[in-house]
């Protein structure tokens, strides 16, 4: 069935560093990704979103490609920030186009 | 204003009580969802509703059930809560199919004791 797993839990990073954090996806729709970021008590919010193969998607320094021959779309920062401490998800539409599935989360945490 | 509103945001209920988690949204969208989170899970879709009175179950409907006679909103009943229904719950709507962006409310925390 359709799923999305993001390898890592926890990533820990100094202000500064560049980060990557991994998604990868299985559907036998036509795959359209997503990635949400949710702050501490608060609600999820869309970050970047993408259906075409092999562009660059960015937004608030994020930045993201989807791959459909790896089946991946990794979300990059060059530089974190403090702001960034966060759970990021990601999500694909699913083979029924109906819903989405998210990935487990992963939590970044950014110290000075 | 482009907002999802959740009520409540608290809540602590005792094995076997009912529980009415309801959600608003002031978008007009078609597409509403009930999801829980729990730690290491992500989002999990407990419901979706595609319009008034055209709900679905999702991935983890049981023990739950929906309502939804406005478009506006969209409310989440637990008959009998058990325990492991702790959890947070999450609303959200999006405007047609899930290619569209979803938008969060701000969450109802439930605790089942």
């Amino acid at each position: 069935g359709d799923s999305v797993t993001q390898t890592e839990g926890l990533v820990t990073l100094t202000k500064g560093l560049p980060v990557m954090l991994n998604c990868t996806y299985q559907t036998t729709y036509s795959p359209f990704l997503f990635w949400y970021v949710q702050h501490l008590n608060e609600a999820p919010k869309l970050l970047l979103k993408s259906s075409t193969d092999n562009k660059r998607t960015e937004h608030q320094g994020f930045y993201a490609t989807l791959h459909k021959s790896s089946s991946s779309f990794h979300l990059q920062k060059s530089s974190v920030q403090l702001s960034d401490s966060a759970l990021y998800f990601c999500a694909s539409v699913t083979s029924s186009g109906q819903k989405l599935v998210f990935g487990q989360g992963t939590i970044l945490k950014v110290y000075l | 204003d482009m907002k999802v509103t959740q009520m409540p945001r608290y809540l602590i209920k005792r094995m076997g009580e009912n529980v009415l988690l309801e959600c608003g949204q002031d978008m007009s969208h078609e597409t509403m969802y009930w999801y829980r989170q729990d730690p290491g899970l992500g989002l999990q879709l407990i419901y979706i509703s595609y319009d008034v009175d055209s709900n679905s179950e999702g991935d983890i409907p049981k023990g739950y059930r929906v309502s939804r006679k406005k478009r506006e909103h969209f409310s989440l009943i637990l008959d009998s809560a058990k325990t492991n229904q702790t959890s947070v719950y999450f609303c959200a709507s999006s405007l047609g199919a899930s290619g569209n962006t979803l938008y969060f409310g701000e969450g109802s925390r439930l605790i089942v004791v």
